[in-house]
């Protein structure tokens, strides 16, 4: 089992609709959560992060976690073409001072 | 501004060749990372640092080694280059605290003929 999984899609999804992305990790003393927006050739930009349980929103996007239940989620609302992106989940465990990065999710915004 | 910055962002080279690949962070971050990707996959963790005169290897083996003297600088050198070095190689910071947010730099595109 991959510490941090996510799945690879693509998740396709209509301009203006919400795309909902989801993360699971297997380290039950994870603090910190972490999203962050990859477009094809760039790197990796930090969208959100949340280390407590609930929801924290910023703009369009909304961090989703649930500690009890081992997940983390993104919303992103009103999706628009340039929220096509891969989308990276990453986790820092309970030790050290590294994060975890899932395989990301690929999000694909159709006009 | 503050920021973090990789040289050269292209680098297209012969086998055998030795390469140094420079990163600085003008963000005071004391953590510093290296990360390895090729298109369309997954990030894996080459070398890390928690400060001067401390480096550590990551989560996959790479060949590649790294120094870190200043706070500010970070470089990646491999000895002699081989293709199957050729990936793109992804600099990142952070700051010491609770949570660790990662900032990447822009990335090294490597190409080894």
């Amino acid at each position: 089992q991959k510490e941090v999984e996510q799945n690879s899609g693509p998740l396709s999804v209509p301009e203006g609709a919400i795309a909902s992305l989801n993360c699971t990790y297997s380290d039950r003393g994870s603090q910190s959560f972490f999203w962050y927006r990859q477009y094809s050739g760039k790197s990796p930009e930090l969208i959100m992060f949340i280390y407590s349980n609930g929801d924290k929103e910023d703009g369009r996007f909304t961090a989703q976690l649930n500690k009890a239940s081992q997940y983390v989620s993104l919303l992103i609302r009103d999706s628009q073409p340039s929220d096509s992106a891969t989308y990276l989940c990453a986790v820092k465990g309970a030790a050290g001072n590294k994060l975890t990065f899932g395989g990301g999710t690929r999000v694909l915004v159709k006009p | 501004e503050a920021d973090i910055y990789q040289t050269p962002r292209y680098l297209v080279i012969g086998t055998g060749k030795k390469i140094t690949l420079e990163c600085s962070q003008t963000m005071g971050h004391d953590k510093m990372y290296w990360y390895q990707q090729d298109p369309g996959m997954e990030l894996h963790l080459i070398h890390y640092s928690y400060g001067v005169n401390s480096t550590e290897k990551g989560d996959l083996s790479s060949e590649s080694t790294v120094s870190r003297i200043r706070t500010e600088h970070f470089p990646l050198t491999l000895e002699s280059a081989r293709p199957s070095h050729t990936s793109q190689y992804l600099c990142a910071s952070s700051e010491f605290g609770q949570h660790y947010e990662q900032y990447f730099g822009p990335g090294t595109r490597l190409t080894v003929t």
